[in-house]
């Protein structure tokens, strides 16, 4: 596709469950960027991939939270056992190359809600 | 430790008044770029300019323009003659400029509600 693209776009659960949200990259981009953004607050960075590398997980608020990047594509954020302050607009971005200055490109986000 | 201030939380102006948005930010890197981004309503954000920190050149794109002063640590965005679509949430943003590594900080957020 032309951007980035997450799914599901809308995901409620229940307190307790787990749940996956995806991110699929602009085709060709090496880094990939989860963020969470809760109501009225900015971008809180979660996890980063940059090629091969083992991935920057310094932002991850727990153990419950992980992420995965399958074949330097797509990715997965998994959040276990999932509380009620984890409900937030997870947000995926991707950027071609790895210095400093490379443009993020955002995908449209998933809006987590849980009850 | 990177930041990034946006101090003004919201903004409300009329239509067709400018309006500028200010940013600073704090890096102990002598290289560094700096960004900003626009997240309408709709929630995508929108990349809106880069600045890399040797370029201090203020930058105008139509309504929009960029004041960079490093003396100040500032990188603030005016919008000229503001419009209701230029409603939306600004970020700043700061990235250092080491290769094979990008972490980028994002300031709060400035909402700016034009009003018509």
């Amino acid at each position: 596709g032309a951007g980035v693209s997450q799914s599901p776009s809308n995901k409620v659960t229940e307190k307790g469950k787990d749940v996956e949200l995806r991110c699929d990259p602009i085709s060709g981009h090496t880094a990939l960027y989860w963020y969470r953004q809760s109501l009225g607050q900015g971008l809180e960075f979660l996890i980063y991939f940059q090629g091969n590398s083992a991935p920057d997980k310094s932002g991850l608020p727990s153990d419950r939270f992980s992420a995965e990047r399958t074949g330097g594509s797509v990715s997965t954020l998994t959040i276990q056992r999932t509380q009620q302050e984890d409900s937030a607009v997870y947000l995926c971005a991707s950027s071609l190359g790895s210095s400093g200055g490379a443009v993020q490109f955002f995908g449209p986000g998933t809006r987590l809600t849980v009850l | 430790a990177q930041k990034v201030t946006q101090a003004q939380t919201e903004i409300s102006v009329v239509e067709k008044e400018d309006v500028t948005l200010d940013c600073v930010y704090e890096t102990r890197d002598t290289t560094y770029y700096l960004f900003w981004y626009k997240q309408p309503p709709s929630g995508e954000l929108v990349f809106l300019i880069r600045r890399n920190s040797f370029d201090e050149q203020n930058e105008i794109s139509g309504r929009y323009s960029w004041n960079f002063q490093k003396s100040t640590s500032s990188f603030n965005f005016t919008i000229t003659a503001s419009q209701v679509v230029d409603s939306a949430v600004y970020f700043c943003a700061l990235s250092e400029a080491r290769r094979g590594y990008q972490k980028v900080t994002f300031g709060i957020g400035t909402k700016l509600q034009v009003i018509p």
